[in-house]
Formats: C-alpha cells, structure tokens, sequence
C-alpha cells in the first residue's frame, strides 16, 4: 500500500516558472525523501528532510516538512524542460528502515 | 564506480512460468531493496535483503522470494506468474554500515511483461 499521496497528480507550467509539489502521509515517520523518476526508468534521490527539520535547500530545490499535518511539499525554482519527470516522495517509518513511496506527480514543463 | 545494475532490462514471460532478476548493488553497500512499480504507480516495496537474510517484507505473496549472495548482488524470483505481474521491478541499494546514508540508489529496473 502506498503511504502518501502527491498533489497534484499532473502539473504542466512553461520554463521559468516555479513548480510545487504537495505530499501527505499517515504515520509517525523518521525522514522523508524526495525522488524523480524519467521516463519510467530507475529513481534518482533528489533531497532527505529528518523529522525535526522543518525546511531544506539544495539548489532549486526547496523541501518543507510539516510533522503536525503529515505533509510536505517539493518546490522547485526556475523549471528547465529537463525536470520534465514523475517526482515521487517517500517516508522511512519510526522503527523501520524500508522507504514506502506515495503516489507521484507528473511534472512537465514546456519549453 | 558502477552504479546500481539490474538484469534483464525487458522480460517477457506467459502466465504460469517462473523468473528470476539480477541485481548488483552499487560498490560499497550491502543492503539490497526490491520495488514493484505497475503503470502510473508509485514503487511499492517487496522485501529487503542484508547479510544474507530478508530483513523486512512488503505485502507481496510467498510466490515472491528472494536471495543475497556474499558479493551483496541478490536475485528477485516470482513463481507462477499472473498478469497482474506485469511491472516495471526495480532495485534499490543502501549501506547498512552508514547510519546518516539512507537514501537509496535504483537500478534502471526490468520490464517485466506477462501475456
């Protein structure tokens, strides 16, 4: 079963806008990560956000997490048509080790 | 320094029949995940394999084994093959030895094709 589900499903913006992408969850996590997924091919991570952080950055990418609401969300600045891709989050439960993965959104972006 | 490997890349199997999918983990990690992703799904876990032994397991039938040799590489095996089979399986690998590292490297995965 998946843990999370990703809003929204599909997002289509042109070059230079900003992308965000929102991910909820159900249980008590340890981190939660972020991956992109071309083409149906292997996941790549972009970015890992510990329970007691409430905010990342790592190049364009900017990560929140909200522990009270189970939610996150994905925002990245400046959109390429190369971060056309499925962007995928990911929660580590509290006591196990296993990455349970949400949903995904389809991300394009036109030149 | 090779990455994630999986093998084959595309598979193509009746129902009924069995298969086995390669996985070399990538130099230095020691704990290999396996993934089923159907169409338009997100990746859903089957089991994790360290020293040896599965670890954990997803909500996948017995008909879904595994196994790690002592190089780390593992093989994912599915007897008696549905349809519903049918996926994009991908392997995931990690170390064990370094607790701040959890994030996961995939394989490019292998299409599995059930007709």
């Amino acid at each position: 079963s998946q843990q999370g589900e990703e809003d929204p499903q599909a997002l289509s913006i042109q070059e230079g806008e900003n992308a965000t992408m929102n991910c909820s969850y159900k249980t008590s996590i340890n981190n939660l990560q972020w991956y992109r997924q071309n083409s149906g091919r292997g996941l790549v991570h972009l970015i890992l956000i510990r329970s007691n952080e409430r905010e990342k950055h790592s190049g364009r990418l900017r990560v929140t997490l909200d522990t009270s609401k189970k939610s996150s969300s994905l925002l990245i600045t400046a959109s390429r048509a190369a971060d056309t891709a499925s962007y995928f989050c990911a929660t580590v439960n509290t006591g196990f080790q296993k990455l349970v993965f949400g949903t995904g959104t389809r991300l394009l972006v036109s030149p | 320094d090779a990455g994630v490997t999986q093998s084959p890349t595309h598979l193509i199997k009746t129902r009924g029949q069995q298969v086995t999918l390669r996985c070399s983990p990538k130099s230095g990690h020691d704990t290999v995940s396996w993934y089923q992703q159907a169409l338009g799904q997100g990746p859903q876990f089957i089991f994790q394999y360290y020293e040896e032994e599965e670890r954990q397991r997803g909500n996948f039938p017995d008909r879904f084994s595994g196994h790690q040799f002592p190089n780390y590489s593992s093989e994912l095996n599915v007897n008696a093959l549905l349809l519903g089979d049918s996926a994009l399986y991908l392997c995931a690998s990690s170390s064990n030895r370094d607790s701040t590292n959890e994030k996961l490297f995939f394989g490019s995965g292998t299409q599995l094709s059930v007709l």
